[in-house]
């Protein structure tokens, strides 16, 4: 079984400044993804950031970048210079892949509300 | 390229009633997942079809339910409505393939059961 835990229910950050959201996980599963999303008061889940186990490298997606820790089981998102637009909900996922071919069922954290002040 | 669509964006039901949401997926996307997002309990996944096969399952009762077309678009169907089947209810696509990772998900049908 996989589960995901986001401590931080909720986070606040100046505009401009950088702000890590946390994630640590638990899986037998020998390779796996993790994953950010973020999902604004539209509802709308808006992929960020992917993370395979096996990857050497943290990922970076622009002003997105994963810290990841295999040995702590952690993957925590780092969000550069921060926006009013990055006020949101953030959830980290993981996934296994299916079949070998894709991540077809994610498991998520219960997410951190991040509030950015002008 | 169109996202992923669902309809209806909104639904109110009455207890007792069942209920059918529609997924249409990226072009190209042959995985259809669906989540289920309530406020006591967050995310949670519900099924997934790929080649109009169920491949994965959550743990929920059998009164959801699924299916996928040829074309990848996806059905799901909740018999016999209860209160608690309040949600927000998502669906997602993703390719295939070793490279593929991200699902993209749809906007999402909001269901109020009364």
């Amino acid at each position: 079984a996989q589960k995901i835990t986001q401590t931080q229910p909720g986070m606040f950050v100046q505009e401009k400044e950088a702000v890590t959201l946390d994630c640590t996980y638990d899986t037998s599963d020998p390779s796996y993804g993790l994953f950010w999303y973020k999902q604004p008061s539209s509802g709308e889940m808006i992929f960020l950031i992917y993370q395979g186990s096996y990857d050497q490298q943290n990922a970076t997606e622009g002003r997105y970048s994963l810290n990841f820790q295999k040995a702590r089981k952690s993957a925590n998102l780092v969000i550069s210079a921060s926006q009013l637009g990055d006020s949101a909900m953030y959830f980290c996922a993981m996934g296994a892949r299916a079949g070998g071919t894709s991540y077809g069922k994610l498991t998520f954290g219960q997410g951190t509300i991040l509030t950015v002040h002008p | 390229k169109a996202g992923v669509t669902q309809t209806p964006r909104y639904l109110i039901k009455t207890r007792g009633q069942q209920v059918t949401l529609s997924c249409s997926p990226i072009s190209g996307h042959r995985s259809v997942s669906w989540y289920q997002q309530t406020p006591g309990q967050g995310l949670q996944f519900l099924f997934e079809y790929f080649s109009e096969t169920q491949r994965n399952k959550g743990n929920f009762p059998g009164r959801f339910s699924g299916r996928q077309f040829s074309n990848s678009r996806s059905e799901m169907n909740v018999s016999t409505l209860e209160l608690g089947d309040s949600a927000l209810y998502l669906c997602a696509s993703s390719l295939t393939g070793q490279t593929a990772y991200e699902q993209y998900f749809g906007p999402g049908t909001r269901l109020t059961v009364t």
